[in-house]
């Protein structure tokens, strides 16, 4: 497909638990956005990539938190040890450059239980 | 810091009504783009349209239109003879200059509901 990609579609893990998701953006996509949804909320930024540089990550709310993009295109969020506030929307996006509109994925959905 | 604030909660309508979602945003820089998106239940955010802060014109797309207002700081977005296919959560968005990388500080959303 020419969106962008995330999987998996729903995750649910016991709390402790490591999980990685995953984000292929739109080919070509220079820049890469992660976002956090919580539950009737707006999405809340966590960390940007420009190509495989991460140039921002001042919202990933915790050390458990990590994403890379060794490649500059698929990327992948980890979390460790998860907890329950972990449980969420994580949505990805893409854009061709820094000013141009990103384009979301359909989010994984983590249940943490 | 920047803020993006979505007044309105839940919005609901009958269908062929028409209705505006209000998005008031804060921030002290002079560069700086405005976005809409959709989220319909399926959940993902659909590109609606980017304004930048220069450009004051409003902006007509079908039976949508955005009227932006920097003397008030508001990003307004009007649907007219809306549809039930219309009901969706709608989200304002902003986003700074280039050294800030564009990130998006999204407001609270609201939910506009279409009544057959």
């Amino acid at each position: 497909g020419a969106g962008v990609s995330q999987s998996p579609r729903y995750k649910v893990a016991k709390r402790g638990q490591d999980v990685a998701l995953r984000c292929d953006p739109i080919s070509g996509h220079v820049s890469l956005f992660w976002y956090q949804q919580a539950l009737g909320q707006g999405p809340e930024f966590l960390t940007y990539f420009q190509n495989e540089a991460q140039l921002d990550k001042s919202g990933l709310p915790s050390d458990r938190f990590f994403a890379e993009r060794p490649e500059g295109s698929v990327s992948t969020l980890k979390i460790q040890r998860t907890q329950q506030e972990d449980s969420a929307v994580y949505l990805c996006a893409s854009s061709l450059a820094w000013s141009s509109p990103q384009h979301f994925g359909d989010g994984t959905r983590l249940s943490i239980l | 810091a920047q803020k993006v604030t979505q007044a309105q909660t839940e919005i609901s309508v009958v269908e062929k009504e028409d209705v505006t979602l209000d998005c008031v945003y804060e921030t002290r820089d002079t560069t700086y783009y405005l976005f809409w998106y959709k989220q319909p239940p399926s959940g993902e955010l659909v590109f609606l349209i980017r304004r930048n802060s220069f450009d004051e014109q409003n902006e007509i797309s079908g039976r949508y239109s955005w009227n932006f207002q920097k003397s008030t700081s508001s990003f307004n977005f009007t649907i007219t003879a809306s549809q039930v296919v219309d009901s969706a959560v709608y989200f304002c968005a902003l986003s700074l200059g280039e050294t800030s990388g564009s990130r998006l500080t999204f407001g609270e959303g609201t939910q506009l509901t279409v009544n057959p």
